[in-house]
């Protein structure tokens, strides 16, 4: 069974940028899956951030394009986040999750990672 | 955009059956997802592709998508059932969509 596992810098200062990193625990990222950040705000619901595939082809929430960029890191073992222009809104769990390709459900998630925006 | 609304609370006593709504403009025309989340953990798939269990889900877990509803079914519910549940599907732009989510109580 594949693990994930987030992390990140715990609390960000407004404006600052915000970085995550996701490790998978078989090693490597595969060519059979789309990897995905989904978020959730404290009390709130779940919000999908965008995905990407091992070949880099990506796919965005139009809400948070503009600011955001999902990689994959050259070695392929590290699922990357970057969310520019952060505010309190941003304020999250941050988790990451994987889809098969054709699939339209993630079947495994990582236990996420907080996130605070705050000076 | 396109959005999926579920009621944000329902409540069941030990034994009975839990029916948890979604509703989506033709959201029959789209396969449907179902995940659990309990407090402080993250979430878990227990229905995929409208009807589809994984595999370690109990088979009182039971979903159906026609029209414009997905509809997930608890049946013999058990106080271990008590938690947060998400639908999930897609819009016409291949972004994935979740409902706000269904506190479920069991009493």
């Amino acid at each position: 069974q594949v693990h994930l596992k987030e992390s990140g810098p715990g609390l960000i200062k407004p404006s600052g940028t915000l970085s995550l990193t996701c490790t998978v625990s078989s090693g490597s990222l595969s060519n059979n899956h789309w990897w995905s950040w989904v978020r959730q705000p404290p009390g709130k619901g779940l919000e999908w951030i965008g995905e990407i595939y091992r070949g880099g082809t990506s796919n965005y929430n139009p809400s948070l394009k503009s600011r955001l960029t999902i990689s994959v890191d050259k070695s392929n073992h590290y699922l990357l986040l970057n969310l520019t222009s952060v505010t309190a809104a941003d304020t999250a769990v941050y988790y990451c999750a994987r889809r098969g390709t054709y699939r339209y459900h993630m079947d495994v998630w990582g236990k996420g990672t907080t996130v605070t925006v705050s000076s | 955009s396109y959005d999926l609304t579920q009621s944000p609370s329902l409540s069941v006593s030990t034994g009975q059956t839990a029916t948890i709504t979604c509703s989506g403009d033709k959201l029959g025309d789209r396969w449907s997802s179902w995940y659990q989340q309990k407090p402080g953990q993250s979430p878990v798939l227990v229905i995929y592709e409208n009807d589809k269990r994984p595999s370690g889900i109990p088979e009182r877990f039971s979903g159906s998508n026609s029209g414009d509803t997905a509809t997930l079914t608890i049946s013999g519910t058990q106080a271990l059932d008590e938690a947060d549940y998400y639908c999930q599907a897609w819009d016409s732009f291949s972004h994935i969509v979740f409902g706000g989510g269904t506190k479920l109580t069991v009493l």
